[in-house]
């Protein structure tokens, strides 16, 4: 168990619908990733917090992602107005904040737009 | 940007026998290399991984090579064992932020 904790596991929505999901990293961590990964394929990355400051987001990320990381602590990921493309697991990452430092994943969260 | 190559994409072992699996990366400014582990249905797991100034890293039947001059780095598995199969991914970081890029992975399955 790395400590990193993301809900829900499954999301099963509709073309057209909001989700969010929420990302639990490990307490002392204040590095924080979102990578979204298809299947049979890496983990690309979406976007980084260092603490609550959102300081890189991917190209991959749409107008219709928004992530947030209010005081530093857990962070959600909204996608609005959801489109098939969209069905992937959404993994969270945490790190300390130091030169060489180890990423540590969630379980992910799995989404299937129908 | 960064772009990390994997091969090979599977690779069928027998128990007992080793497995190596190689990534080379393009950006030479690319100086932290982990390699994960993922188990279907869970989120990949840290098992090893490479700091630039380091050629070499060891940890019990799992090794790391890195060969900054061309660019590559390898994971080497001894003495494999069944539960060894899953999906394994190499990465490489380049920038201060920290975010990795992945390879397209490697499929290990162990037979007994």
């Amino acid at each position: 168990d790395t400590g990193v904790s993301q809900d829900p596991r499954h999301k099963i929505t509709k073309r057209g619908q909001n989700v969010t999901f929420r990302c639990d990293p490990i307490s002392e961590h204040n590095r924080l990733y979102w990578y979204r990964q298809t299947l049979g394929q890496g983990p690309e990355f979406l976007t980084y917090f260092q603490n609550e400051a959102q300081l890189e987001k991917s190209r991959l990320l749409s107008d219709r992602f928004s992530a947030e990381r209010p005081k530093g602590s857990f962070s959600t990921l909204e996608i609005q107005r959801t489109e098939q493309g969209d069905s992937a697991m959404y993994l969270c990452a945490s790190s300390r904040n130091r030169v060489y430092y180890e990423q540590y994943f969630g379980p992910g969260t799995r989404l299937t737009v129908t | 940007g960064e772009n990390v190559e994997q091969h090979p994409s599977t690779l069928s072992v027998q128990e007992g026998d080793s497995a190596v699996i190689k990534c080379t990366y393009s950006d030479s400014a690319s100086n932290y290399f982990p390699w994960y582990k993922q188990e279907l249905g869970k989120g990949p797991q840290l098992i090893i991984d490479i700091r630039s100034n380091v050629g070499e890293k060891k940890d019990q039947r799992i090794a790391v090579t890195l060969n900054k001059t061309a660019k590559h780095f390898s994971l080497h598995i001894t003495e494999t064992q069944p539960e060894d199969s899953a999906v394994y991914f190499c990465a490489a970081r380049y920038n201060s932020y920290g975010k990795l890029t992945f390879g397209q992975g490697t499929i290990l399955t162990v037979h007994p």
